[in-house]
């Protein structure tokens, strides 16, 4: 078990291009979360996975975000047309849940954007 | 809904003394609530939760927290710091254990001083 992983650790893009970033979760974790950290803040919750399903996103997601998890493994995280606000740490975190039981979430070191 | 007030976004002690990070939560469902650790640069690894039964709760490096319903407190204490305690520190709350969706305190950066 290597914990949570996530790629690219930094990114550095100019505003208006498309970033995509990878999470490879626990193996046997089937809940998968997406958190976004600004500076001197606190993680907000994005949206999570329960295996290959999206089933929350949060209305900080707005529609130039998209998150996939084909077949219920990595995830997946897209920022279209970048502004200078999207600059921040994105987390990934996995958990195993199964109804109202389960583990706590783990997090990876996440990547850091910024947008110039 | 849930959330949480970190009081004090820097906290100094000397090394030796007693840390005391307070969190103080909100939330209309039985909380499960943790303290998380960030070094800079780097992820959140978990101290420790609570969950349900036994009110105080032990973690890693020698941290502990005591549930208080009725001050809907959630403070994280150590009693000697160290200097690798040094980093950012955050409670979390969830009121749903399966969905794990965590809603953060701001943080409190803690620094030790030798």
């Amino acid at each position: 078990d290597t914990g949570v992983s996530q790629d690219p650790r930094h990114k550095i893009t100019k505003r208006g291009q498309n970033v995509t970033f990878r999470c490879d979760p626990i193996s046997e974790h089937n809940r998968l979360y997406w958190y976004r950290q600004t500076l001197g803040q606190g993680p907000e919750f994005l949206t999570y996975f329960q295996n290959e399903a999206q089933l929350e996103k949060s209305r900080l997601l707005s529609d130039r975000f998209s998150a996939e998890r084909p077949k219920g493994s990595f995830s997946t995280l897209e920022i279209q047309r970048t502004e200078q606000g999207d600059s921040a740490m994105y987390l990934c975190a996995s958990s195993l849940g199964r109804g109202g039981e389960g583990t706590e979430a783990f997090f990876g070191q996440g990547t850091r954007l910024t947008v110039v | 809904a849930q959330s949480v007030t970190q009081l004090g976004s820097h906290v100094s002690v000397s090394e030796g003394a007693l840390v005391l990070l307070r969190c103080n939560y909100s939330s209309s469902v039985p909380p499960y609530l943790f303290w998380y650790v960030q070094y800079p640069n780097q992820g959140l690894q978990l101290l420790l939760k609570y969950t349900t039964g036994a009110t105080l709760v032990k973690g890693i490096n020698g941290f502990e927290a005591e549930f208080k319903k009725s001050e809907t407190s959630f403070h994280l204490t150590k009693p000697s710091a160290h200097m690798s305690d040094a980093a950012e520190y955050f409670c979390a709350v969830t009121g749903e254990w399966g969905a794990q969706k965590l809603v953060f305190g701001q943080g409190t950066r803690l620094t030790i001083n030798p």
